[in-house]
């Protein structure tokens, strides 16, 4: 059974350095093909593709974050950490992990999200 | 806005057939990437609906279908059922952001 959870602070303030934590259970991120991701959906607004990490440590991370993200794991712990700089208050929102497969990138299995609000 | 777009809403009687759009360009479902689908209830996480443009995973009623064609995608329900009302998104691959994208979500209301 496929199981992950978020961890993280709810509240950041603006300009500091969030950091997520992602931990799982019931596969293991040295399978080939094996893959982490993160989401994130604001109150009310679409879904939000931010990075993903694979197995080999290949990492993926979205063009308009890219300058912010740092996506990382630690197979030993299963655990992958998500970090975003400069936190504004349009960051405010729920951050999912999820598992998913380089061959097709689908997101099968999610964690129940957590949300971050970013304010002063 | 999306990369993927996707009506903001669509609404049907119980019974009846109804079907979200998902429409991207020549970067991501026109460079023949999967279309995927997923079903969101309010404050839950979302549920993959759809894989692979066609296929259900286990416990998908068979009410659910996908479909792909160039660069557009559709959601297919029939038989709309109370409990179908949710926000649906399309997911793909996009090679030029060399990453996932979603749709901006289509919410479903049962009439």
């Amino acid at each position: 059974q496929i199981t992950l959870k978020e961890s993280g602070p709810p509240l950041v303030k603006p300009t500091q350095t969030l950091t997520l934590t992602c931990t799982f259970s019931g596969f293991s991120l040295t399978t080939g093909g094996v893959g982490v991701g993160w989401i994130r959906q604001p109150p009310g607004k679409a879904l939000e593709w931010l990075a993903v990490i694979y197995w080999d440590d290949d990492k993926r991370i979205s063009p308009s974050l890219k300058s912010r993200v740092t996506i990382t794991k630690d197979t030993s712990k299963n655990q992958v950490v998500l970090t975003l700089t400069d936190m504004d208050p349009v960051d405010t929102a729920t951050y999912y992990c999820a598992y998913s497969r380089l061959e097709v990138r689908h997101f099968l299995y999610w964690g129940q999200g957590t949300l971050v609000t970013v304010s002063s | 806005q999306s990369v993927l777009t996707q009506p903001p809403s669509v609404s049907g009687a119980p019974g009846q057939r109804v079907t979200i759009s998902c429409t991207g360009s020549s970067s991501n479902l026109g460079a023949g990437y999967d279309v995927h689908w997923y079903q969101q209830f309010p404050g839950t996480a979302p549920k993959l609906l759809i894989f692979a443009n066609t296929n259900r995973p286990s416990g998908v009623p068979g009410r659910f279908s996908g479909s792909k064609s160039g660069t557009s995608a559709s959601l297919a329900i029939t038989g709309l059922q109370a409990e179908d009302e949710a926000d649906y998104y399309c997911q793909s691959y996009d090679s030029s952001l060399s990453g996932s994208v979603f749709g901006g979500g289509t919410r479903l209301t049962v009439l």
